[in-house]
């Protein structure tokens, strides 16, 4: 799986568009950009995924470069219970070859009233 | 409808001692696999297990073992405990295609 990196910590205000960056430089053609968050104690939560084209859902929204060596989560209107540690994953999709997740150390976000 | 249920929520055991975590997955998941997370830590993975049979596998020594049962649900057993197992075991779920894992809170193992 592709390494990704993420900054270790971001800020938002309550209400404010949260944009959380992911760089996926060496991302191979069959793997997805996975984004999952962590709320303290309790287990990841999955939020969106994406191969090339951007997708948005009731969660969040995913920008993916056209090079896909980098993406964006976007919170539009971020809360206090958006507070937790979200991960930005590149893993193979489909069939049993889907399995491992490679968790970094994700980004820390902490929304602000 | 009941997601991922992961059987005890905590536990405290003696190093050396073995030890058997549970997981049902979410209803029409046939897909499990398993993580561990230090305190601190990102979730590591252990090992998958799709129709009975650990598919992937994580560096993790061979005292880390698994089942998968034909419910889909799923044991994870670990032998002569060290301190160093101490950690949250998480449990997820999916189905085929694409999408996102489901995954459970957890059990605290801790190691004493």
């Amino acid at each position: 799986d592709a390494k990704t990196t993420q900054p270790p910590s971001m800020d938002c205000a309550e209400g404010r568009a949260a944009n959380l960056p992911c760089n996926h430089s060496t991302i191979s053609g069959n793997e997805y950009v996975y984004w999952y968050r962590q709320i303290h104690s309790q287990g990841p939560q999955y939020i969106i995924h994406g191969l090339k084209n951007n997708e948005t859902n009731e969660m969040a929204s995913l920008i993916i470069t056209e090079d896909r060596k980098s993406s964006t989560l976007i919170l539009p209107h971020a809360t206090l219970r958006d507070t937790a540690v979200y991960y930005c994953i590149a893993a193979n999709a489909g069939g049993t070859s889907y399995g491992k997740l490679t968790f970094g150390q994700g980004t820390i976000l902490t929304v602000h009233p | 409808d009941a997601g991922v249920t992961q059987s005890p929520t905590h536990l405290i055991k003696t190093r050396g001692q073995q030890v058997t975590l549970r997981c049902s997955p979410k209803s029409g998941h046939d897909t499990v696999s398993w993580y561990q997370q230090a305190l601190g830590q990102g979730p590591q993975f252990i090992f998958q297990y799709y129709e009975e049979e650990e598919r992937q596998r994580g560096n993790f020594p061979d005292r880390f073992s698994g089942h998968q049962f034909p419910n889909y649900s799923s044991e994870l057993n670990v032998n002569a405990l060290l301190l160093g197992d101490s950690a949250l075991y998480l449990c997820a779920s999916r189905t085929g295609g694409a999408g996102g894992y489901t995954f459970g809170s957890g059990t605290r193992l801790t190691v004493v």
